[in-house]
């Protein structure tokens, strides 16, 4: 069965500061991967998305991911972090295995200090 | 374009009461996914609509039920409600299913159930 680990509940940084959110998942076939973001009271927005192209992904606000097959990791990372970065950060999995329905990581509750 | 609505966007039922959940996706878009966030249970996949079929379903009982129109317009349905089933109800809409197709997130449902 497919699974998410995202490590770390909640991670603080400083403004400016490099964010690094964790992302760990299982499937025994070719996942897809998602970062997604969720401001208070709003739904999900996408951050970024691997399918399977380039292991390096690009999204929206400065982040990106890392796809390493190897470790079956798909890291968030974003070089300087910023005030409205703030947010929960939930990474996903879909595939063939589970009818690509989409399966969700815990999440990670982002802070950023001033 | 306007984004996916839902409505309404917050709910106070009682125990053994029923609850419709509505949510308009996007213009064009076919596919209309529901989603239940706990902060116990986190993001779970409820079901998938496509073309007004059930393309996918997750681990919730029957009391659990959705449909979709022609129009793509979707409601879910809770039956004899148990404190429980409070959470926020997320929708989600793609222009097709798959997961090659970006999801776009309504901003949810919060029902409360006393």
């Amino acid at each position: 069965a497919q699974s998410v680990t995202q490590l770390g509940s909640h991670v603080s940084v400083s403004e400016g500061a490099l964010v690094l959110l964790r992302c760990n998942y299982s499937s025994s076939v070719p996942p897809y991967l998602f970062w997604y973001v969720q401001y208070p009271n709003q739904g999900l927005q996408l951050l970024l998305k691997y399918t399977s192209a380039a292991t390096l992904v690009k999204g929206i606000n400065g982040f990106e991911a890392e796809f390493k097959k190897s470790e079956t990791s798909f890291h968030l990372t974003k070089p300087s972090a910023h005030m409205s970065d703030a947010a929960e950060y939930f990474c996903a999995v879909s595939s063939m295995d589970s009818s690509y329905k989409l399966i969700f990581g815990s999440g990670t509750r982002l802070l950023v200090r001033p | 374009k306007a984004g996916v609505t839902q409505t309404p966007r917050y709910l106070i039922k009682t125990r053994g009461q029923q609850v419709t959940l509505s949510c308009s996706p996007i213009s064009g878009h076919r596919s209309v996914s529901w989603y239940q966030q706990t902060p116990g249970q986190g993001l779970q996949f409820l079901f998938e609509y496509f073309s007004e079929t059930q393309r996918n379903k997750g681990n919730f009982p029957g009391r659990f039920s959705g449909r979709q129109f022609s129009n793509s317009r979707s409601e879910m349905n809770v039956s004899t409600l148990e404190l429980g089933d409070s959470a926020l109800y997320l929708c989600a809409s793609s222009l097709a299913s798959g997961p090659e197709y970006e999801q776009f997130f309504g901003p949810g449902t919060r029902l409360t159930v006393l």
